[in-house]
């Protein structure tokens, strides 16, 4: 079975201060991993798709980073507007299995 | 990337009624996709909506419950009968295309339904 696990659940930070949001996972046959935004009452906003261990990408204060047994999405000096829950998916098949997701809080 | 809208956006019905949920996609998907999100929590695949086919439920979802349509590669409904206030959650639809290898899926804003 497929299981996907974020850490933490909820992250503070202060406005500038960088840090590391942790998704683990264990899936067979994996075709992706997904890295979304939700803000509240809406739905997940799509950020990156890493593919193979090794792969990295970036938009704006965002990075994302893939490897054979967890995902790192870093985000550098953020900013108020970056608070939201950050969540990551895998994809196996056709389906995607979601992690409990990130609440990030970017205090001023 | 697909843009993707859903009606009602919010609904308060009685328990024992049923609701139905639409989903439009701006453009022609693959995949459509439903979910669940309760309160505080992650989200949770419902069924996949097969076009012209009975839609393929999850674990623990079955088709008397959340009888599912999807008439047409644009569009997709999905009830929610008999309903109970455990069934008060955001209901979201997601689609993908056939960009490549791995299709990203764009989720529509939800359905905050609450039963009482």
């Amino acid at each position: 079975e497929d299981q996907v696990t974020q850490s933490p659940e909820a992250l503070r930070l202060q406005e500038g201060e960088s840090s590391s949001l942790n998704c683990s996972y264990t899936v067979s046959g994996l075709r992706g991993l997904f890295w979304y935004r939700q803000d509240p009452g809406k739905g997940p906003e799509f950020l990156f798709t890493l593919y193979s261990a090794g792969e990295e990408k970036e938009k704006e204060r965002l990075k994302a980073t893939l490897t054979k047994k967890e995902s790192f999405l870093h985000i550098t000096a953020p900013k108020p507007e970056d608070s939201a829950t950050y969540l990551c998916a895998v994809q196996a098949g056709n389906m995607l299995t979601f992690g409990g997701g990130t609440r990030l809080m970017v205090k001023p | 990337s697909a843009v993707i809208s859903q009606k009602p956006s919010r609904d308060i019905c009685q328990r024992g009624t049923s609701l139905t949920i639409q989903c439009q996609v701006d453009s022609q998907v693959t995949m459509m996709f439903w979910y669940r999100q309760q309160p505080g929590q992650s989200l949770t695949l419902i069924a996949t909506a097969n076009q012209g086919s009975e839609a393929t439920y999850e674990s623990g979802f079955v088709i008397d419950k959340f009888p599912i349509s999807r008439p047409n590669l644009t569009f997709s409904t999905l009830t929610v009968s008999n309903m109970s206030p455990e069934d008060s959650s955001i209901y979201l639809c997601s689609g993908s295309g056939t960009s490549g290898p791995t299709d990203t899926q764009y989720f529509g804003p939800g359905t905050r339904l609450t039963v009482l």
